[in-house]
């Protein structure tokens, strides 16, 4: 099986733009969450995705989005770029939304923010 | 609350050196799930193990081993004659769900570096 894919893996942009990062998780998985990891503040949890629904959401603005397509696919969207929004976003997917399944990351797309 | 710690912030070793990374863990629910993962330099998070509350054997897998203790809360990992590919982040995770961590509870990780 493939495992989880994301696009795309470096991205470089400026303050004020927006990106859109995408995340196609392992076949038959149909829970996608998303988290960002910066040297400072360690893997935090952005939101998880079930069935084409916003299951939870961490503690970040609103400028921070997601959504999930019928495929499982997920994107995530980050609107008026900060330069804080640096950071690795990794996607992970699982079966279910058990809390018990094991999560699979993908690679990851590592943002600049000039 | 629930919650991880990996008290070990960096390690480092000198190659064929056995090396046990320590995970501290919190946690009300009677099951639950620990894990570990491994991110190398490339930056994806390699899942390593899963272990459930309920069975507390000690898992070997070639040159990796797991303790898993209930009773002091903690779930040990061990690298074996430790290999320069060993070098990375290690991050043990806790089960469980609340609104601002998802499913996964992650410790702050603990950096590997083993030197030739």
């Amino acid at each position: 099986k493939a495992g989880v894919t994301q696009t795309p893996r470096y991205l470089i942009k400026t303050r004020g733009q927006q990106v859109t990062l995408s995340c196609s998780p392992i076949s038959g998985h149909r829970s996608v969450s998303w988290y960002q990891q910066t040297p400072g503040q360690g893997l935090q949890f952005l939101f998880e995705y079930f069935s084409e629904t916003q299951r939870n959401k961490g503690n970040f603005p609103g400028r921070f989005s997601g959504r999930q397509f019928s495929n499982s696919r997920s994107e995530m969207n980050v609107s008026t770029l900060e330069l804080g929004d640096s950071a690795l976003y990794l996607c992970a997917s699982s079966p279910s939304q058990s809390t018990t399944d094991t999560q699979y990351f993908g690679p990851g797309t590592r943002l600049t923010v000039l | 609350a629930q919650k991880v710690t990996q008290a070990q912030t960096e390690i480092s070793v000198v190659e064929k050196e056995d090396v046990t990374l320590d995970c501290v863990y919190e946690t009300r629910d009677t099951t639950y799930y620990l894990f570990w993962y491994k991110q190398p330099p490339s930056g994806e998070l390699v899942f390593l193990i899963r272990r459930n509350s309920f069975d507390e054997q000690n898992e070997i897998s070639g040159r990796y081993s797991w303790n898993f203790q209930k009773s002091t809360s903690s779930f040990n990992f061990t690298i074996t004659a430790s290999q320069v590919v060993d070098s990375a982040v290690y991050f043990c995770a806790l089960s469980g769900y609340s609104s601002n961590t998802g499913k996964l509870i992650f410790g702050q990780g603990t950096t590997l570096q083993v030197k030739p």
